[in-house]
C-alpha cells in the first residue's frame, strides 16, 4: 500500500548545529507535502510544506528539499536550538484529487537538541 | 495558536459507551478533518467534512461518525467505544478542500478507554 515513512526514529544533535530529517515517500501520485513539529502533550504544528512542481523551499531557519526521482523528502533545520526538540513528521497528500484533508503521515523521527 | 479549539482536551470512558469530541476550526476554514493518533504513532485520517458533508474518509468503521455545523464547527462520535480507541484524538481545518490548502492542527482531546 501507499505508505509515508523516516529512515530514523530519532536524531540526537548538538545545539548550534543543523539537522537532517529525512522521509520517503512511495505514493508518486503525492502532489503536497508538509512538515509538522509535534511537542510533547500538543498538536502537531505546520512547520513548512512544499508542493510537488518544486524541489526546495525555504522558511525560518528551515528547508524543505523535495527529490520526486527517488520519492525523498527532508527538512533541515539550521543552528538547532533546544526548542527544536520534538518529534518530526512529514505528511503526504494521497493524491486523490479530492479531499485534501487525508494527509498520510509517517511514523516520526525525535529530535533531541544536546545543549 | 491555530485557532483550531478542541474539546474536552483529556477524559476516560468504559468500554461499550459512546463519546463526542468537539472541535472549533480557524475563522474562514470550511474544512474540517479528524485524525487519531494512537501513542508513538503518527496521526491517521478518519474523515473530512467540507460543507456540512462528509467529503472523504479513512478506513475506519461506521461507529465513527461526524457532524459539521453551518458555522464550520465539527463534531467527532464514538460509539460502542473499544479499548484499542485509546489515542489523542485531532482535529485540523483548511481554508479548502484542494490539495495545498494549509492544514492547521488543534491541540487534541485525548481518549482513554478502560
Amino acid at each position: 500500500g501507499e505508505s509515508v515513512g523516516l529512515h530514523l526514529p530519532t536524531l540526537s544533535v548538538q545545539e548550534g548545529d543543523n539537522s537532517i530529517i529525512n522521509c520517503a515517500y512511495s505514493n508518486s501520485a503525492s502532489d503536497y507535502f508538509i512538515w509538522y513539529k509535534q511537542e510533547s502533550g500538543k498538536g502537531p504544528q505546520f512547520i513548512i510544506d512544499i508542493r510537488s512542481n518544486m524541489d526546495k523551499r525555504q522558511g525560518q531557519r528551515v528547508t524543505v528539499l523535495l527529490n520526486k526521482t527517488v520519492k525523498h523528502l527532508s527538512l533541515q533545520i539550521a543552528a538547532t536550538q533546544p526548542g527544536d526538540s520534538a518529534v518530526y513528521f512529514c505528511a503526504e497528500n494521497n493524491g486523490d484529487g479530492g479531499s485534501q484533508g487525508n494527509l498520510i503521515f509517517g511514523k516520526g523521527t525525535k529530535l533531541s537538541v544536546k545543549p | 495558536e491555530t485557532g483550531v479549539t478542541q474539546s474536552p482536551t483529556h477524559l476516560i470512558k468504559t468500554r461499550g459507551q459512546q463519546v463526542t469530541l468537539r472541535c472549533s476550526s480557524q475563522s474562514g476554514h470550511n474544512t474540517v478533518s479528524w485524525y487519531q493518533q494512537a501513542l508513538g504513532q503518527g496521526p491517521q485520517f478518519i474523515f473530512q467534512y467540507y460543507r456540512e458533508e462528509e467529503n472523504g474518509r479513512g478506513n475506519f468503521p461506521p461507529r465513527f461518525s461526524g457532524l459539521q455545523f453551518p458555522n464550520y464547527s465539527s463534531e467527532l462520535n464514538v460509539n460502542a467505544l473499544e479499548l484499542d480507541d485509546s489515542a489523542l484524538y485531532l482535529c485540523a481545518s483548511s481554508p479548502g478542500q484542494l490539495s495545498g490548502n494549509t492544514i492547521y492542527f488543534g491541540e487534541g482531546s485525548w481518549l482513554t478507554v478502560v
